[in-house]
This record gives structure tokens, sequence and C-alpha cells, in this order.
């Protein structure tokens, strides 16, 4: 198991098409993140799943932003209708437990979106 | 609502000068609080975490409720420190986290 990997990499669209992104996390991991992170700025939160449920969603997910997470594995970013505003660096994180004890939450290499 | 202020957007700093890196926050409850670096080409990466009160790569920081802070120090910073640091407030009741901006940190020959 060698991390968070994260599809693809890059995503160059136009604006107004769709886009997917997805992320697996470290095996046997039970909560997954996503968060987005523009030019200059630290991570923000989107939306959290423990295992297959969707726990928490950020006001900055609008309702063009949709994820899933089947059967508690994999997780998808779906972005309709993009806008250059979309443009930013997408990043996945898993954490294995529920707890502080050991909440280390491990980032993926992230997916580069330009909307042009 | 939880919030990050990390004041220095870069610091650079000689080898074997001290570095240290300031972090405010502002939270209404019993935050966790974490420091994570980005070195060049890597992803993120957690560093260290107060509730472990660990020293990690000669870093360590201390939460001061009163001050609502969590300043990162190294007493002889290395070229190898050179990389991106965050950060980061989580609360007691939800694991997500809250990132600061970041301080770009330059170590020099």
């Amino acid at each position: 198991d060698t991390g968070v990997s994260q599809n693809p990499r890059h995503k160059i669209t136009k604006r107004g098409q769709n886009v997917t992104f997805r992320c697996d996390p470290i095996s046997e991991h039970n909560r997954l993140y996503w968060y987005r992170q523009t030019l200059g700025q630290g991570p923000e939160f989107l939306t959290y799943f423990q295992n297959e449920a969707q726990l928490e969603k950020s006001r900055l997910l609008s309702d063009r932003f949709s994820a899933e997470r089947p059967k508690g594995s994999f997780s998808t970013l779906e972005i309709q209708r993009t806008e250059q505003g979309d443009s930013a660096m997408y990043l996945c994180a898993s954490s294995p437990r529920d707890s502080w004890d050991d909440e280390t939450q491990y980032f993926g290499p992230g997916t580069r979106l330009l909307v042009l | 609502a939880q919030r990050v202020t990390q004041p220095e957007k870069l610091l650079s700093v000689f080898k074997g000068a001290p570095v240290e890196l300031k972090c405010n926050y502002s939270y209404s409850g019993s935050p966790e609080l974490f420091w994570y670096v980005q070195y060049s080409r890597q992803r993120l990466q957690l560093l260290l975490r107060h509730i472990s009160r660990e020293s990690i790569k000669g870093f360590t920081a201390d939460l001061n409720k009163g001050e609502t802070s969590f300043h990162l120090k190294k007493p002889f910073a290395q070229e190898e420190d050179s990389a991106m640091y965050y950060c980061a407030i989580g609360g007691s009741n939800d694991y997500k986290l809250s990132f600061g901006a970041g301080t770009t940190v330059t170590v020099r020959a």
C-alpha cells in the first residue's frame, strides 16, 4: 500500500463541462476527506465520509458538487458545469480511526483542476 | 467558527539559527492543534500534534490556551527544513481540519 492515491493528477477542462476525480484511501481507513486548496491558501474542508456515509458537507460545496463513497472504499468527487472559480487543487485524505488518539490524516498528492 | 491565523507568509533563516513559526487560533471549545508540512514536490504530511506532545525532527510546539497560540519552534534550523508549514485545528466533536494559509520557510546555508 503506497498511501492515498488520486486520479487524475491534472485536469484541464472548459467552462461548463463536468469533471470527476477519484480518491483511493489507504486500505481499511474508515474516514475519507476532501479538501480544496487555492493558490496562497491552506486546504479548505469540503466534505467527509465515515465508511460509505457522508457525514458533513461544507458550505463551499455548492449543489454543483457531489461526492460519493460507494461501499466505503474509494470516493469520487464530481463537479458539474465547471466554472473558472473551481480551478484549484483538490486534496483527498484518509484516516484510520474515529478518535483523536490516532486521527492522523494522510493526504494524497492532489488533483489540480484548471477550468478555461 | 474555528479559524487559524499564520501571520508570516515567508520566513527566511540561516542554517543553525532558531526558527519560530507563529500560529494563532480561535475556537469555542477544546481544540486539537496540528502542524502539517509540505516539502517540495511531496504531499502534505503531519509534522506533529499537541495531543502527542512529541518532538519531531527537532520541532516542538506548545499549546497556549491563554494566548490561543500554537507556535512551532526549532532551535537549530537545517537546510532540509525548507518547506511550507501549515497550522491546523480540529474540533473535539468532529474531525475535519481548518488550516492556516501557511508559512514558507527557507533555510539558507
